[in-house]
């Protein structure tokens, strides 16, 4: 079975500083992908970013980019220039391909944005 | 574009007591979800639904949860009884499609607040 671990339970970050997520993951499969979800306190679990496995390069979305270590099972998230906005859980999630789209989540990282 | 929509969004109920969820997901999306959130950890999902049938209800506990969804559509997840270890965020989701779609995103409601007392 797979497991994704985010070891940060909490992080701090000042505003318009940079600040780095780190998650990593166990799996057997060689294909799968990768997500970084936002979950403010209204709930709502928003997409933050994707990665496809088979995808050398890190994805990148505005202010926010991964660091995606393949052989390392490793897959962070950096988040620059930070915003008040940006305070929330953050959540780690794997998705095998060849599965019916089932998300494995990690415990969660509580980014608090200080101004 | 209407998100997925759920309600309500919070319920207090006592122990042994019935509840149900609702959830609408985005317009013509095929594949729909029900997530556990037990506070303090990541989503766990429940249940997933291709149109009307059932793809995995592995960690779905049958003795008291149950889940329909009639025409494809709207979806309901009830507990009866429910039990103190219930207590959770119930979070719905919907994608287009299941499967190997590659680029297939689950967008999620904002979830159902259930308090066991």
């Amino acid at each position: 079975a797979q497991t994704v671990t985010q070891s940060q339970p909490e992080m701090s970050v000042q505003e318009a500083e940079t600040v780095t997520l780190s998650c990593t993951y166990d799996t057997s499969e060689s294909d799968y992908y990768l997500f970084w979800y936002k979950q403010p306190p209204s709930r709502q679990m928003i997409l933050v970013i994707r990665q496809e496995a088979y995808k050398q390069q890190n994805a990148t979305e505005n202010r926010f980019s991964v660091n995606f270590q393949k052989a390392a099972k490793s897959f962070s998230l950096k988040i620059s220039d930070s915003q008040l906005g940006d305070a929330a859980m953050y959540f780690c999630a794997y998705r095998r391909v060849d599965a019916g789209n089932m998300l494995t989540f990690g415990g969660g990282t509580r980014l608090m944005v200080k101004p | 574009e209407a998100g997925v929509a759920q309600s309500p969004r919070y319920k207090i109920i006592e122990k042994r007591q019935s509840v149900a969820f609702w959830c609408n997901p985005i317009s013509g999306h095929a594949t729909l979800y029900w997530y556990q959130q037990i506070l303090g950890q990541g989503p766990k999902l429940l249940i997933q639904f291709q149109n009307n049938g059932v793809v995995d209800d592995s960690q779905l506990p049958k003795d008291r949860f149950s889940a329909e969804r009639l025409k494809g559509v709207d979806s309901t997840l009830k507990i009866q009884p429910a039990k103190l270890e219930d207590s959770a965020v119930y979070l719905c989701a919907s994608s287009l499609v299941g499967g190997r779609l590659r680029g297939n995103i689950q967008y999620f409601g904002a979830g159902t607040r259930l308090s066991v007392l």
